[in-house]
């Protein structure tokens, strides 16, 4: 069954320390790669997306994600948080051709001032 | 920007009772979908409709949910005979096709007591 990993639960950073969040995903096909933010109270917004062509994608608010194919990862990268991006982010996974989009647990991360 | 509205922001519903959960999409968006996130877990799908009819469902949507689209615009979830266990955060989501990723509605917290 398709399945979309998120490995950190909960990440806590201090100011100007670059993030690394990982996620990887079963699915041996084709698929379209997405990140997500879920700010405090808020509903979920799209940070970046990946559906074909260069692998390194860039995103909102200067955050950016590689596609592994090899690795099935798509991990979300920002090389300096700042504590406003204190809040859940979600990796999500549509195979190609298939509207459904499968979530992960999601990671909250904690930006310290 | 155009956004994806749910009504209504909160709910509470007494045990057995039927709600009906209201979403209006972007107007030129095919795909219409519905997740829930039961709080502190991951984000789950439900259903995707597109064309007036199901596309597909996961598990969780049984027959107590159902979906409908009754005027063009509005989206509509509703479940029959409410469990404790459907207190969640119900999202709409909407979208042309899965390149582009979904735009998601604030979301309605509904809470069976």
């Amino acid at each position: 069954a398709q399945s979309v990993s998120q490995h950190n639960h909960h990440v806590i950073l201090s100011e100007a320390a670059s993030l690394e969040l990982g996620c990887n995903y079963s699915y041996g096909g084709t698929v379209n790669l997405f990140w997500y933010v879920q700010y405090p109270g808020q509903h979920l917004q799209l940070l970046l997306k990946y559906f074909s062509g260069d692998p390194l994608v860039k995103g909102i608010k200067g955050f950016e994600a590689e596609f592994i194919k090899s690795k099935f990862s798509f991990n979300l990268r920002k090389p300096s948080v700042q504590w406003s991006d204190t809040a859940e982010y979600f990796c999500a996974v549509t195979p190609y051709n298939n509207n459904d989009m499968r979530f992960g647990a999601g990671t909250r991360l904690t930006v310290k001032p | 920007e155009p956004e994806v509205t749910q009504t209504p922001s909160h709910q509470v519903t007494q045990m057995g009772q039927e709600v009906i959960l209201r979403c209006v999409p972007i107007s030129n968006h095919l795909y219409f979908y519905w997740y829930r996130q039961i709080l502190g877990q991951k984000v789950e799908f439900l259903v995707s409709f597109y064309n007036n009819e199901i596309s597909e469902k996961s598990e969780i949507f049984d027959d107590q949910f159902s979906v409908e689209r009754p005027d063009g615009s509005n989206f509509t979830l509703k479940i029959r005979s409410t469990k404790l266990e459907d207190s969640a955060m119900y999202f709409c989501a909407s979208g042309t096709d899965s390149n582009y990723g979904y735009t998601f509605g604030s979301g309605t917290r509904l809470t069976v007591v």
